[in-house]
């Protein structure tokens, strides 16, 4: 366990639907992460939130919000999704620029 | 934009073996480089980090080495087991916070 926990670890949801994923660590890490997993594919950077500001959105399409309350907590917010964006959404935190600790993921799929 | 190779996409040991899996990157600068270990499913468990001031890293049966000028990194795995199976990831950091993965190399280390 890297003390980085994701909830739910599976979300069957269809295209209408809005749901979030939710990430929590008491590490006391300043910088949280949303990554996505695609089959086959490089994990891709989403969001990147530093003392709860938002500093990096990888040009990610508005169906997802991020939300970060805290430095321990991290939401994403998902509505009218595409089933392109099927995928392991994971979560992680870092203290600053050293080594990032992951979560075990969230396995969404988009009917 | 940082583009991360890793070669080769899988890989099949019998069981003792020795395991070489590589890494390249096309920016040379870098903060630092990471390996991760990922299980069917799961999330990333880094093995090793070695800053760009370092020629390498060694934990256990693992070692990494790193050549910034040449944009190279490779990780072996000594003496590999069944339990080594799993995705092996490259990650490059090269820009405050940001990570840059690439696909990873599937091992499966046969008993």
């Amino acid at each position: 366990e890297t003390g980085v926990t994701q909830t739910p670890r599976h979300l069957v949801m269809g295209m209408t639907n809005k749901k979030s994923l939710k990430c929590e660590q008491h590490l006391g890490h300043n910088a949280m992460y949303w990554y996505k997993q695609s089959a086959k594919k490089p994990l891709e950077l989403m969001f990147v939130y530093n003392f709860k500001e938002q500093t990096e959105n990888n040009s990610v399409p508005s169906r997802f919000s991020p939300e970060c309350p805290n430095s321990s907590h991290l939401f994403l917010h998902l509505h009218t999704l595409q089933p392109e964006d099927s995928a392991l959404y994971l979560c992680a935190s870092s203290p600053t620029t050293d080594t990032q600790y992951f979560g075990p993921g969230t396995r969404l799929t988009v009917l | 934009k940082q583009e991360v190779t890793q070669i080769p996409a899988a890989l099949s040991v019998p069981e003792g073996e020795n395991l070489v899996l590589n890494c390249s990157f096309t920016d040379s600068a870098i903060y630092n480089l990471q390996w991760f270990r990922q299980d069917p499913g799961k999330g990333l468990t880094s093995l090793l980090l070695i800053q760009s001031s370092q020629r390498e890293q060694t934990s256990g049966r693992l070692n990494a080495s790193l050549d910034k000028s040449s944009g190279r990194s490779t990780l072996y795995i000594a003496a590999s087991q069944p339990g080594d199976s799993a995705t092996y990831l490259c990650a490059v950091d090269s820009n405050d916070y940001k990570l840059s993965f690439g696909a990873g190399t599937t091992v499966t280390v046969r008993a």
